[in-house]
């Protein structure tokens, strides 16, 4: 089946610094990504949709300029959380559209800002 | 705006037991999807149900469909202990083929 990578699993950071994720889909491209956030014992919020050669489309409350959204190529989505702080402490998981209307997911994120 | 529900948010049974989690969704859609997330984990595709009436199953889990009720149910026949986890449900948004509206999730624990 088809496999979407995320890198790094996990990250620590110090409040005020800068956290890049990458979102890769290993064996099919994917022209839509998409990132959420999860909090402990919550579901999965829709942060933003991850256009290859466009802009990124953000949910409602979500600030574009502190969540940056690069979708380079077919193959790879990157999220850079900006000036993190302890809030944005959570569970970052990307979703790549394959065939068939599946959507599959990475492994997740989990970012601890301290 | 899409809103999707789950019942029950939490969900204790006995090996052996049979049951059903449902999902209600407020606004049209005909693709809806359920997932089972592990702690600490991602989430791994379980069903894709894409019409009126679709009905799947794989092991002990058969999901279904039914668009004019806005509802989906995800059965467990005879619940093992492997089973336990957390289920979502999750509905295509209106206007887009791909954005998903999750349900809360149900966190499903099967006793011994």
């Amino acid at each position: 089946g088809a496999v979407v990578s995320q890198h790094p699993s996990w990250v620590i950071c110090k409040s005020g610094t800068s956290v890049k994720i990458e979102c890769r889909s290993l064996d099919f491209q994917a022209t839509t990504m998409f990132w959420y956030r999860q909090f402990p014992k919550q579901s999965l919020m829709l942060m933003a949709t991850s256009n290859e050669g466009s802009k990124a489309t953000y949910e409602q409350g979500v600030e574009k300029d502190k969540f940056l959204i690069n979708h380079a190529s077919l193959t790879l989505s990157t999220l850079t959380v900006t000036s993190a702080h302890p809030e944005d402490s959570s569970f970052y998981i990307c979703s790549a559209v394959g065939q068939n209307y599946e959507q599959y997911f990475g492994p997740g994120t989990r970012l601890t800002v301290t | 705006e899409l809103k999707v529900e789950q019942n029950p948010l939490f969900l204790s049974m006995q090996e052996g037991k049979n049951y059903t989690i449902y999902c209600n969704y407020s606004t049209t859609s005909d693709r809806l999807y359920w997932y089972r997330q592990d702690p600490g984990k991602s989430l791994e595709s379980l069903f894709v149900l894409l019409s009126n009436g679709a009905v799947k199953q794989e092991g002990r889990l058969m999901a279904s469909l039914d668009t004019k009720a806005r509802l989906s149910t995800l059965h467990i026949t005879a619940a093992v202990h492997d089973l336990s986890a957390t289920y979502f449900c999750a509905v295509v948004s209106g206007g887009s083929n791909y954005k998903l509206t999750f349900g809360k999730g149900t966190l499903l624990t099967v006793n011994p």
